[in-house]
């Protein structure tokens, strides 16, 4: 069974630019979060999808959005790049949303320059 | 506001013997607890979990360790293998709209350095 799959492993990006992460779940898992990890503020929560609605909300500002497709793949968004928006950018996903335990992907690390 | 802390940033301890690593949180409304080993340029794997019903959990090497009362967990690894060598995170998940969604709360990390 194939985990989480994100891609790109790996961007860099221009402040003032926009970027666009995809994530692939686990095959028949519906609920699909993405966390931001920094050296500063560890892991944090950015938001959850499950069934094509976002079900859950983090402290990020609107810049960062994100949705998720009828078959349950996810893209989060981050418009208006800040050098502080620099994190790898995980995704994580459960069979449904009350799941407990979440299977991350490897991550994606985004370089604002 | 941290509701899930790590206090200790690294750990060094000598193969074969025992790693513990400590987790402790503030919300009392916390009612699971998982554990998760990373890897640099990977992300977290769920390595084990409590219930708030339970105080101990035990999956072959790693056992983990809930005192409700003191809002304090820990995990235990014996013996230490080199392989253990990663960052572990305490997390919570944090339950909202009824119980109908939840996100994971965690804790900063610890790094875990096992010398052969």
């Amino acid at each position: 069974k194939a985990g989480v799959t994100q891609t790109p492993r790996y961007l860099i990006k221009t402040r003032g630019q926009q970027v666009t992460l995809s994530c692939s779940p686990i095959s028949g898992h519906r609920s699909v979060s993405w966390y931001q990890q920094t050296p500063g503020q560890g892991l944090q929560f950015l938001f959850e999808y499950f069934s094509e609605t976002q079900r859950n909300k983090g402290n990020f500002p609107g810049r960062f959005s994100g949705r998720q497709f009828s078959n349950s793949r996810s893209e989060m968004n981050v418009s208006t790049l800040e050098l502080g928006d620099s994190a790898l950018y995980l995704c994580a996903s459960s069979l449904i949303s009350t799941n407990t335990e979440a299977f991350f992907g490897q991550g994606t690390r985004l370089t604002v320059v | 506001d941290q509701q899930v802390k790590q206090n200790s940033p690294s750990l060094s301890v000598q193969e074969g013997r025992i790693s513990i690593l400590n987790c402790d949180y503030t919300n009392s409304m916390f009612d699971y607890f998982l554990w998760y080993k990373k890897y640099p340029a990977e992300g977290p794997t769920f390595l084990i979990s409590i219930s708030s019903i339970k105080d101990k959990n035990e999956d072959g090497r790693f056992t983990v360790f809930l005192n409700k009362s003191a809002k304090h967990l820990s995990l235990h690894i014996v013996p230490s293998q080199p392989g253990d060598s990663a960052v572990y995170f305490c997390a919570a998940p944090l339950r909202s709209y009824g119980g109908a969604t939840n996100k994971l709360i965690f804790g900063t990390g610890t790094l875990l350095a096992v010398q052969p």
